[in-house]
């Protein structure tokens, strides 16, 4: 089945550095969802993207859904320790269509 | 608080076991997921069902099957556990009409020996 291209696939940032990761893919969705997974838990969505050009915030996290709607971006500025973990980029075209994942991007900060 | 249980966090069998993988939600979701998860290769979905007694193939089907006898509860099973199912499995569980939404269980990781 199709995947979405997510990179960075690893990070290492000192703490108080801004990240930013993308994802994107040869073809068109309706919704763009960014997860974020702790060690030892399941991943939980963080923000999800329902229009083409839409810029949304979360805290310090800041998604973008591009407007050509084949990729999209996650910023975290100002970094903490509880930011650590494995970002997933995902895709719906909406109805009963199935989510598409990205590969991940592990985010590892240094003290 | 709402959740989606998975009913082992560790498990090691071995080669040629017949398993069985529970998930549990109580937000009386329609949909429910099982995926697994390898490094570099992110989510890759296994089953899927829409309701009770119904199921999907999803990407990586083959070597598992799905029981839907309850709406709450949803079981993946390995007929014959191999090397190469040694996984972390996460279930979850969605509503129609936000079907993106998903929320997920800590999961399970299957050791197979």
């Amino acid at each position: 089945g199709q995947q979405l291209n997510q990179s960075p696939q690893s990070m290492f940032i000192q703490e108080g550095e801004d990240v930013s990761m993308n994802c994107t893919s040869s073809s068109i969705f309706n919704t763009w969802l960014w997860y974020k997974q702790d060690p030892g838990e399941g991943p939980v969505l963080l923000i999800a993207l329902y229009k083409a050009g839409e810029l949304t915030s979360n805290g310090r996290l800041t998604a973008q859904f591009g407007i050509t709607r084949k990729d999209s971006f996650l910023n975290i500025s100002a970094s903490i320790p509880s930011d650590v973990g494995i970002y997933f980029c995902a895709g719906h075209r909406g109805g009963a269509q199935k989510l598409v994942f990205g590969q991940g991007t592990r985010l590892t900060i240094n003290p | 608080d709402v959740k989606v249980t998975q009913s082992s966090r560790y498990l090691v069998k071995r080669t040629g076991e017949k398993v069985f993988l529970e998930c549990v939600q109580d937000m009386d979701h329609e949909n429910m997921f099982w995926y697994r998860q390898d490094p570099g290769l992110g989510l890759r979905l296994i089953y899927f069902s829409y309701d009770v007694k119904m199921k999907e193939k999803g990407d990586i089907p083959e070597g598992y099957s799905v029981s839907r006898e309850k709406k709450e509860r949803f079981s993946l099973i390995l007929e014959s556990a191999s090397t190469n199912q040694t996984s972390m499995y996460l279930c979850a569980s969605s509503s129609p009409g936000v079907g993106e939404k998903l929320f997920f269980g800590s999961g399970t990781q299957l050791s197979v020996l």
